[in-house]
């Protein structure tokens, strides 16, 4: 089946630090992935994804690449500010031609502080 | 547009009562899903629509639990005789399906029920 594993949080670091969020995929087809973000009090939203392998997917300075030999979708950040502290899911999606359904992992806290 | 909008944002009922979420999704969007989310865990499907057709359920929907997407605009997700294990966060997402796309959900704030 599909599945979708993330490192656990919760993640705190300082402004401007290297930030890597470890995630790992089971699917038994040929997946997309997603990372969505979900800032206090909002809803999720895309924030990059990637569709086939070797994909990076960019945005906001975060950067993910799609790597089928290790199953996996690291999202890292060179330099993270206090603005980015929001909860972070790592999404596969499977079938989008013949319907589908997404999976999440189970979220990253991120907090980074001044 | 205005994104996707649920209501009510918060419900408190007691165990037993009957519950109903509204969910109105981007207007051009054909697919609408619905999911669940507990503390600490990510998003967990329940079911979509494609239009006005319910194409997918999971077996987390159980017998107490409807969803409906009349006129393919709006959806209803209903809990009847609710129970302390349906406190959850209710999460609707709308999606344009094209077969070119790569499958990008929206979603609204969610619904937080809690069962007393």
């Amino acid at each position: 089946g599909n599945s979708v594993t993330q490192m656990e949080g919760p993640v705190t670091l300082s402004e401007e630090a290297f930030l890597t969020i470890n995630c790992t995929y089971t699917a038994t087809g040929y997946p997309s992935l997603f990372w969505y973000v979900q800032y206090p009090g909002e809803g999720l939203q895309l924030l990059l994804k990637a569709t086939k392998a070797d994909d990076k997917g960019s945005n906001k300075g975060f950067e993910a690449t799609y790597r089928k030999e290790t199953t996996s979708f690291h999202l890292e950040k060179g330099s993270v500010q206090v603005s980015d502290s929001a909860v972070y899911f790592c999404a596969l999606s499977d079938r989008w031609d013949t319907g589908n359904q997404f999976y999440f992992g189970t979220g990253t806290s991120l907090t980074v502080i001044p | 547009d205005t994104g996707v909008s649920q209501d009510p944002r918060h419900k408190i009922t007691k165990r037993g009562q009957n519950v109903t979420f509204r969910c109105d999704p981007i207007s051009e969007h054909n697919r609408l899903y619905w999911y669940r989310q507990t503390l600490g865990q990510g998003p967990e499907f329940l079911t979509y629509f494609q239009n006005e057709a319910q194409l997918e359920k999971s077996r987390l929907l159980s017998d107490r639990f409807s969803a409906e997407r009349p006129k393919g605009s709006f959806s209803t997700l209903e809990i009847q005789r609710t129970e302390q294990g349906d406190s959850a966060m209710y999460l609707c997402a709308s999606a344009s399906y094209l077969p070119e796309n790569t499958g990008e959900l929206f979603f609204g704030e969610g619904s937080r029920l809690t069962v007393l």
